[in-house]
């Protein structure tokens, strides 16, 4: 258990619906990110959010839409995917690294996103 | 942009001592970071480099040479539980914009 909480662990979608993925921390963490994991690639930076404020879009596609409404909450809203979205989807929250002296961060268990 | 370069795997025998070895080309750095992730399950910190030199935690260290862009992750007394793909991470270009390497899976064998 990380601290970071993430639903639903397993999600399974078609091309034409639209869901979202939730992301919760309560460790008093200031940033917020998503990152996208496929087998055989690193892990994909996408959002990060920093006081609730999006400071980082790694160039992703607008059928991706991340939404932070407070400190301990991130969404990932996910609308007209395409099979090659299937990926694990993973959710992480650090604290500021001029506090802790270096960048930790904590990740969710992901979600499994399969899209058919 | 960022790249990162480490293994793909690695096989090593229980007990014995085995190093992962991460090299990266980035600009802006800040630091290395060292995570652990098991099959199924979160990645999960294990050590961060900022400056020049050795961190030790337990059977783990991690090293970092900031002028040869190069970084490794030493396992000592390699126990069967240590079988899960490590990932470097660089941060670099803003404190919390975290690049991660493609992963090592280490493999250890009875």
């Amino acid at each position: 258990e990380t601290g970071v909480t993430q639903t639903p662990r397993h999600l399974v979608m078609g091309m034409t619906n639209k869901k979202s993925l939730k992301c919760e921390q309560h460790l008093g963490h200031n940033a917020m990110y998503w990152y996208k994991q496929s087998a055989k690639k690193p892990l994909e930076l996408m959002f990060v959010y920093n006081f609730k404020e999006q400071t980082e879009n790694n160039s992703v596609p607008s059928r991706f839409s991340p939404e932070c409404p407070n400190s301990s909450h991130l969404f990932l809203h996910l609308h007209t995917l395409q099979p090659e979205d299937s990926a694990l989807y993973l959710c992480a929250s650090s604290q500021d690294p001029l506090v802790t002296g270096n960048t930790e961060a904590f990740f969710g268990q992901g979600t499994r996103l399969t899209v058919v | 942009g960022q790249s990162l370069e480490q293994p793909s795997e690695v096989t090593a025998v229980e007990g014995a001592i085995v190093q992962i070895n991460c090299t990266y080309q980035t600009s802006g750095f800040y630091g290395l970071s060292w995570y652990q992730q098991h099959d199924g399950g979160a990645p999960t910190f294990l050590s961060y480099n900022g400056l020049d030199g050795l961190e030790e935690t337990g059977r783990f260290s991690s090293f970092l040479s900031r002028s040869d862009s190069y970084g490794y992750l030493l396992l000592q007394e390699l126990q069967m539980k240590d079988s899960a793909s490590y990932f470097c991470a660089v941060t670099a270009g803003g404190y919390q914009k975290v690049t991660f390497g493609t992963g090592t899976k280490l493999q250890v064998i009875p």
